[in-house]
């Protein structure tokens, strides 16, 4: 699977927006681009996914740049249940071969 | 509906000895996957099912061994426990392989002393 980078933490205040940042350069024409979290003591929890277009659901929008390089996940309103360790993970859309975690951001929410 | 459920959620085995670790999938979920988290390691992929065959293995020694039922539950097994099998294991259920979302259980917390 091709490599994502995220940024180790990021911090943000209850209420405000927050963009987490994800690079992908070497994302190929059939990778899809997930997002996970994972809250303290739980299994990681599906967010989001998309593969070109912009895509937004219940719990986050979903930015991804034109050349699909790079992406963003976006929570409108943070709060502090959205404090947790986000997974970018890219996975091939006929893929079998489960999902390949990286090191993810750990999502710090201030009140 | 009812989630991933995965037993026990606690565990602790002596070196040398084999374990089973029991996943219930989401009822119409077909494809069901196993991960060890680590501290040092993070989250790394086991195995996958799809319709009681193995898709997929990620890269463990043949002590850590899995299998699926007709009715999608699944188990891993490990054999000759090692200290460094110490983790917590999930599972994931799919509706279908390939790009749709997983659903994780809470996982097992295993113990090897």
């Amino acid at each position: 699977d091709a490599k994502t980078t995220q940024p180790n933490s990021m911090e943000s205040n209850e209420e405000e927006p927050v963009h987490l940042p994800c690079n992908h350069s070497t994302i190929s024409g059939t990778d899809y681009i997930h997002w996970y979290r994972q809250l303290p003591s739980q299994g990681p929890e599906y967010v989001i996914h998309g593969l070109t277009s912009n895509v937004n659901n219940r719990m986050a929008s979903l930015a991804i740049a034109e050349d699909r390089k790079s992406s963003t996940l976006i929570l409108h309103r943070a709060t502090l249940r959205d404090a947790a360790v986000y997974y970018c993970i890219l996975r091939d859309g006929g893929g079998a071969d489960g999902l390949t975690f990286g090191k993810g951001t750990h999502l710090i929410i201030q009140p | 509906k009812a989630g991933v459920t995965q037993t026990p959620r606690y565990l602790i085995k002596t070196r040398g000895q084999q374990v089973t670790l029991s996943c219930s999938p989401i009822s119409g979920h077909r494809s069901v996957s196993w991960y060890q988290q680590t501290p040092g390691q993070g989250l790394q992929f086991l195995f996958e099912y799809f319709s009681e065959t193995q898709r997929n293995k990620g890269n463990f020694p043949g002590r850590f061994s899995g299998r699926q039922f007709s009715n999608s539950r699944s188990e891993m097994n490990v054999s000759t426990l090692e200290l460094g099998d110490s983790a917590l294991y999930l599972c994931a259920s799919s509706a279908r392989q390939g790009f749709y979302g997983y659903t994780f259980g809470s996982g097992t917390r295993l113990t090897v002393v």
